[in-house]
């Protein structure tokens, strides 16, 4: 079974333009997270999205907005980009049947440049 | 506020012995928390997870201790091997599918 997929893997853009990433995630899997990585802050949480809804949102601006589609893929966007938000940009998705515990599987994750 | 943490930012462990990997929380709602594994340039990867009815959970060489009543996990890799070379992660959640991470530690299994 093919792993979560995260295109495209780098990206370089300028402050104030915005980018679209995208998250395929695994086959059967319908809660697809979104997690920021930066040096010494750990994986900070963005959004959840299961069933084409946001069911949980950390603590961003709005600036950093997502969506998923009927087939569980997900867009993350990011508006009016700020040097700050050069990072590691990564997908995780999970079966999220109801009332499980869940494990959640990682993309390779989308290295974001902003100069 | 950091739910989940991680103290150590930093471990090395001569090849053959016990890497013991500790994170505390401070969540008392939290009831399920997992260990991952990031080499640079990927994702993490999941090794291994433990619920809170149960206090071990072992694979392979991999073991996860939960004490609930001192908000404490620890992952002990016996015998640690250099590919084991990583930054390992805890993560915790409770009900709903939102999960927090601690800031990583980076093992160096030296050999």
């Amino acid at each position: 079974k093919a792993g979560v997929t995260q295109t495209p893997r780098y990206l370089i853009k300028t402050r104030g333009q915005q980018v679209t990433l995208s998250c395929s995630p695994i086959s059967g899997h319908r809660s697809v997270s979104w997690y920021q990585q930066t040096p010494g802050q750990g994986l900070q949480f963005l959004f959840e999205y299961f069933s084409e809804t946001q069911r949980n949102k950390g603590n961003f601006p709005g600036r950093f907005s997502g969506r998923q589609f009927s087939n569980s893929r997900s867009e993350m966007n990011v508006s009016t980009l700020e040097l700050g938000d050069s990072a590691l940009y990564l997908c995780a998705s999970s079966l999220a049947f109801p009332g499980g515990q869940e494990t959640q599987y990682f993309g390779p994750g989308t290295r974001l440049l902003v100069l | 506020d950091q739910q989940v943490k991680q103290n150590s930012p930093s471990l090395s462990v001569q090849e053959g012995r016990i890497s013991i990997l500790n994170c505390d929380y401070t969540n008392s709602m939290f009831d399920y928390f997992l260990w991952y594994k990031k080499y640079p340039a990927e994702g993490p990867t999941f090794l291994i997870s433990i619920s809170s009815i149960k206090d071990k959970n072992e694979d392979g060489r991999f073991t996860v201790f939960l004490n609930k009543s001192a908000k404490h996990l620890s992952l002990h890799i016996v015998p640690s091997q250099p590919g084991d070379s990583a930054v390992y992660f805890c993560a915790a959640s409770g009900a709903g599918n939102q999960f927090y991470f601690g800031t990583g530690t980076s093992l160096t299994v030296i050999p």
